[in-house]
């Protein structure tokens, strides 16, 4: 069965420092990976995606993430943290069922 | 619209009362999911339309809940007899069905069982 894990639910990085939020899947045939952020009181929005090619992706508001194959990770990182990054943030896969599988999620926090 | 809109964005009931949160997809997007997010944790899968296809009802955690989505479009999640453990932000999403595409969230809809 497909899956996606994050193994931390905390992160804590300086303003300034670059950040990584990790993710792991799980799954049969070729992954279709998404991260996704939720700001406090807001809904999920859509970050970035890897479908084929490059394994690096850019995405919205300066994040990227790296593909990896062999360590079956999908890990987001920026290269200079902000403050007003401080969120919740989700990794996802699709299964092979179609329907969208997410990850329990990493609180990320940004202390200036 | 110009995005998945849900109501009512907050709803309160009393224990073993029904209650119904409606999904508006954006137009166009022949794929719809419901999840469940308790304060603020990670999201619980509860069903998925694909077009015609028979819904994917495998995350609904008992009988008292059920969805429907009537003309390919607007979606109702129902849940009967409401209990405490029901309070959660119910979020919709919807996306035009293919593994390449994201999906797009409403705002969600927070219950509260009193």
């Amino acid at each position: 069965a497909q899956s996606v894990a994050q193994p931390e639910d905390q992160v804590n990085v300086a303003e300034g420092n670059p950040l990584t939020v990790k993710c792991t899947y799980s799954v049969s045939g070729n992954p279709y990976l998404f991260w996704y952020v939720q700001y406090p009181n807001r809904g999920l929005q859509f970050l970035l995606k890897y479908i084929t090619g490059d394994n690096l992706v850019k995405g919205s508001y300066g994040f990227e993430a790296e593909f990896n194959k062999s360590q079956t990770s999908f890990h987001l990182k920026k290269p200079s943290a902000l403050v007003s990054d401080s969120a919740l943030y989700f990794c996802a896969v699709y299964s092979s069922a179609s329907k969208i599988i997410f990850g329990s999620g990493t609180r990320l926090s940004i202390r200036p | 619209g110009a995005g998945v809109s849900q109501s009512p964005s907050n709803k309160v009931t009393e224990k073993g009362k029904d209650v119904e949160l409606r999904c508006d997809p954006i137009s166009g997007h022949t794929a719809l999911y419901w999840y469940r997010q308790s304060l603020g944790q990670g999201l619980e899968f509860l069903i998925y339309f694909q077009g015609n296809s028979a819904p994917d009802k495998s995350g609904l955690p008992s009988d008292r809940f059920s969805a429907e989505r009537t003309g390919g479009s607007v979606s109702t999640l129902t849940i009967q007899r409401t209990q405490q453990e029901d309070s959660a932000v119910y979020l919709c999403a919807s996306s035009l069905g293919l593994v390449s595409t994201e999906a797009f969230f409403g705002q969600g809809t927070r219950l509260t069982v009193v």
